[in-house]
């Protein structure tokens, strides 16, 4: 157990709807992580919050956005739902998410939130 | 840029065998290297990792990997596999600590009878 918790464990939902998932960082870590990782693929960075800032995005559309909140918890955001994005949707907690912050060095993975949109 | 490519995608293995699983990486610069492993319908959970120093790295479960930076590879390897080793296996870069990390698409390990 990481201690990485989100919900739901599992979504549906039809095309061009919203939806918000939610990850509840491990204790003392202020930096999280969010991954896509669809069926029969490696898991891809979408975008990592540090202090409550974007601090890195990866090549995902603004229809996916995110809030991390003072006490680190963090939401996903996603707009407009298309078929293909449908996913199993990864949070990771660390501390320090800046280059050279002497922090875990690792992050921890939460048991995801699977995404169905039809 | 950097990249992952784990070179099989599924691995057959009898159990109390060996097994190696296979990555190797390009990047510019120094990153570090990681494994995770993901039993079915779970998250990702750390195996081993390598940031520096000594270039053999012994993990959780009995799992180790080498950093051979001039074949630019990070094989995970086990010495004697069992059923519950059975899962998908993800290497992994970054070029921090914290920062993004790029996966591999993954090697199904398949233990045999």
């Amino acid at each position: 157990e990481t201690g990485v918790t989100q919900s739901p464990t599992h979504l549906i939902k039809t095309r061009g709807q919203q939806v918000t998932l939610r990850c509840s960082s491990q204790s003392g870590h202020n930096t999280v992580s969010w991954y896509q990782q669809a069926l029969g693929q490696g898991p891809q960075f979408i975008f990592q919050y540090y202090r409550e800032e974007e601090n890195g995005r990866g090549n995902f559309p603004p229809r996916f956005s995110g809030l991390q909140f003072p006490n680190y918890s963090s939401e996903l955001n996603v707009n407009a739902l298309e078929l293909d994005d449908s996913a199993l949707y990864l949070c990771a907690s660390s501390l320090d998410g800046t280059s050279g912050g002497g922090g875990t060095d690792t992050q921890y993975f939460g048991p995801g939130t699977r995404l169905t949109v039809l | 840029a950097q990249s992952v490519t784990q070179l099989d995608s599924q691995v057959p293995v009898f159990e109390e065998a060996p097994v190696e699983l296979r990555c190797n990486y390009s990047s510019s610069v120094s990153v570090y290297l990681f494994w995770y492993v993901q039993y079915p319908n779970q998250g990702l959970q750390l195996l081993l990792k390598y940031l520096s120093g000594s270039t053999l790295v012994k993990g959780i479960n009995g799992f180790e990997a080498e950093f051979n930076k001039s074949q630019t590879s990070f094989h995970l390897r086990k010495p004697s596999v069992h059923i519950s080793d059975t899962a998908e296996y993800f290497c992994a870069v970054s070029m921090n600590r914290d920062d993004k990390i790029i996966f591999g698409k993954g090697t199904r390990l398949h233990i045999l009878p």
